[in-house]
């Protein structure tokens, strides 16, 4: 079944504890994307990866780094997490970063800060 | 500032009633795109509409893009409870490297 697997799906740590959120997609796509949903603002899109060893910052990519060393893989670390980084966490997908090519979401990651 | 701004940001309504959701941007984007979340879901793509003035339809939903692609609309007709859900907007630009997503429309139809 083609799909974006995201893990965990909750997480909670504290203040400065390093952590990795994992993105897996099983469709080939070149292009993949994290973005973070909060209440009132929509999705806004963290850093973006047009293909292996191509990524770049999107809307809001302090506090947050990704790498793409495989192209079925992108993960998203925080450092050093900080409690305004709480939020609904989302991996994309899609064929090509061109019009009529459709994002492929996973089930999200709700992070925890405290 | 969100670069789209969708209305109304709530909606309740009873099964069988139309609505119209709103999606208004003073920039221009290649193509725009509808999606609907549901809870503990990532959002789905319903539609991609490419052309200005373009209108596609899906069973009861309409879609329209607006002929200066900076807007859209959805209209549903006789809404029913399964589409209850967050509508979401989400504009390309023609970088074709950034999605940028309105703040979305929560839609509740009761029975």
């Amino acid at each position: 079944e083609a799909q974006v697997t995201q893990n965990p799906r909750y997480l909670i740590t504290v203040t400065g504890k390093k952590l990795t959120v994992t993105c897996s997609q099983n469709m080939n796509h070149e292009y993949m994307s994290w973005y973070r949903q909060d209440p009132g603002l929509g999705l806004r899109q963290i850093y973006y990866s047009m293909n292996v060893e191509v990524t770049d910052k999107g809307d809001v990519p302090e506090g947050y780094k990704v790498s793409r060393k495989e192209k079925r893989n992108f993960p998203l670390i925080l450092e050093s997490p900080s409690p305004n980084q709480t939020s609904l966490y989302f991996c994309a997908s899609s064929f090509q970063s061109s019009y009529n090519s459709p994002l492929h979401f996973g089930n999200g990651t709700r992070l925890t800060v405290t | 500032t969100q670069l789209l701004e969708q209305s109304p940001q709530f909606l309740s309504i009873q099964e069988g009633e139309n609505l119209t959701v709103y999606c208004n941007s003073s920039s221009v984007f290649s193509s725009l795109q509808w999606y609907r979340q549901e809870p503990g879901e990532g959002p789905v793509l319903l539609v991609t509409v490419v052309t200005g003035g373009e209108v596609k339809k899906l069973k009861r939903l309409t879609f329209q893009f607006g002929d200066a692609r900076k807007d859209s609309s959805l209209h549903i007709t006789a809404a029913q409870p399964g589409d209850t859900g967050l509508y979401l907007c989400a504009g390309e630009g023609y970088n074709f490297n950034k999605f940028y997503f309105g703040s979305g429309t929560k839609l509740n139809v009761k029975p």
